[in-house]
């Protein structure tokens, strides 16, 4: 079964740092780019960021930039999101997914999906 | 900022059809890139639906559907089921923001 397991939320202060994992099985980790997507309370999907298979292209939403750092450990089937310097609107449910794509298609889509770690940014 | 647009809410009674729009611009949908659409139960992982604008995975019942055409997308749910009760994402790339985006998000409610 392919699986996505994510943790390392937490309550931290604002300015503070987090180290977010997500653990993935059932499936060639390696052979993936992957992804976080968050979604803060009451609101909807916001992609953070993705990695490619072996770690050398990284991007990023606008919004993170500079802040976090995607990225992974294909010996140990691991994603990671450094955070840093973490804002009260850095709050939300994050998650990890993996990115899918064909030969044609324009848009790569997400499949499957961790069942989210909560990162809480409040004094 | 969502830069792809949904109603909020949509409902029907079981049974019913109910479709769910995607409203984007030149630089996502109307550039071509690809729409897909996601179901999403609070506390849980979302789940894709709909992937390149009108296939289902393996899995997904064929009471939902999707379409795609010039800066819009669009998800069907014929034969409404409570179950179906939950939030849907519909989602592409854009190129001015050189990232993923998702809709604003709709929620279906099963009357």
């Amino acid at each position: 079964e392919v699986q996505l397991v994510e943790s390392g939320g937490d309550l931290v202060q604002p300015g503070g740092s987090l180290r977010l994992s997500c653990a993935a099985s059932g499936f060639t980790f390696s052979s993936y780019w992957m992804s976080w997507v968050r979604q803060a309370p009451g609101k909807g999907l916001e992609w953070v960021a993705n990695i490619k298979q072996d770690g050398s292209e990284k991007y990023y939403v606008d919004a993170v930039k500079g802040r976090i750092t995607i990225s992974r450990d294909n010996a140990k089937n691991s994603l990671y999101l450094q955070m840093n310097s973490l804002r009260a609107e850095d709050t939300a449910v994050y998650y990890c997914a993996r990115v899918l794509a064909d030969r044609v298609t324009t848009s790569p889509w997400f499949d499957p999906w961790g069942q989210g770690t909560l990162v809480t940014v409040s004094s | 900022q969502s830069v792809l647009t949904q109603p909020p809410s949509v409902s029907g009674a079981p049974g019913q059809r109910v479709t769910i729009s995607c409203t984007g611009s030149s630089s996502n949908i109307g550039a071509g890139y690809d729409v897909h659409w996601y179901q999403h139960l609070p506390g849980t992982a979302p789940k894709l639906l709909i992937y390149v604008n009108s296939n289902r995975p393996s899995g997904v019942p064929d009471r939902f559907s999707g379409s795609k055409s010039g800066t819009s997308a669009s998800l069907a749910i014929t034969g409404l089921q409570a179950e179906d009760e939950a939030d849907y994402y519909c989602q592409s790339y854009d190129s001015s923001l050189s990232g993923y985006v998702f809709g604003t998000g709709t929620k279906v409610t099963v009357l």
